[in-house]
């Protein structure tokens, strides 16, 4: 059974950073073709992609974020780490982190109850 | 890169709905494509993997296809319940970047 929940600051602001942590269950990251990502939606918008960390240690990064962002796991403790930096009421959306799986094709099978995250002065 | 889709498409109840997503040769020309179902306040659900597949307990009404640098989604027997956004993703073979799509909403008039 594959859980995962956000934990953060609900209020930042403007040029802060922000400190994600999603802590899971039901699977390792040692695990050969397991992820984890973070996925992002501001209110009344679409899903926007972040970032992903791989069972192997492998990273990426969404191209028009990645000078921002940081991507880290703690397979002990069973926790993935997302930082953004310099964060702007732009940044202000409901953020998501999901299970990953490398098969034929890649998706987010078990998705976090997500965390609102506002950024405002 | 992005994948396109309708904002929105609308049917009766017990009626048909296809959603679909355009890509490019560089993501769904090249992968797999998914989709996710997101009810109104919830986070979103995983309904179609591997173009085609459904995770257990996705009920046979939800259908998958690919087609070159398209794909689509489609719902049959449409009831209340299925109201919700519904995006579609894959990978970026040129930079290994994961998209989602613009996402569209689905009406049961």
């Amino acid at each position: 059974h594959i859980t995962l929940k956000e934990s953060g600051p609900a209020l930042v602001k403007p040029t802060q950073t922000l400190t994600l942590t999603c802590t899971f269950s039901g699977f390792s990251l040692r695990a050969s073709g397991v992820g984890v990502g973070w996925i992002r939606q501001p209110p009344g918008k679409a899903l926007e992609w972040l970032a992903l960390i791989y069972w192997d240690d492998d990273k990426r990064y969404s191209p028009s974020l990645q000078s921002r962002l940081t991507i880290t796991k703690d397979t002990s403790k069973n926790q993935v780490v997302l930082t953004l930096t310099n964060m702007d009421p732009a940044d202000t959306a409901t953020y998501y982190c999901a299970h990953d799986r490398l098969g034929l094709g890649e998706y987010f099978d078990f998705w976090g109850q997500g965390t609102l995250v506002t950024v405002s002065s | 890169s992005v994948l396109t889709q309708p904002p929105s498409v609308s049917a009766a109840p017990g009626q048909k709905v296809t959603v679909s997503c355009s890509g490019s040769s560089s993501d769904i020309g090249s992968n797999y494509v998914s989709w996710y179902q997101q009810l109104p306040g919830t986070a979103p659900k995983l309904l179609i993997y591997d173009n085609n597949k459904r995770p257990s307990g996705i009920p046979d009404r939800f259908s998958g296809s690919k087609s070159g640098t398209s794909a689509t989604l489609g719902i049959t027997g449409l009831q209340t319940g299925d109201e919700a956004d519904y995006y579609c993703g894959t990978r970026d073979s040129l930079s290994a970047d994961y998209v989602f799509g613009t996402g569209t909403k689905v009406t049961v008039l």
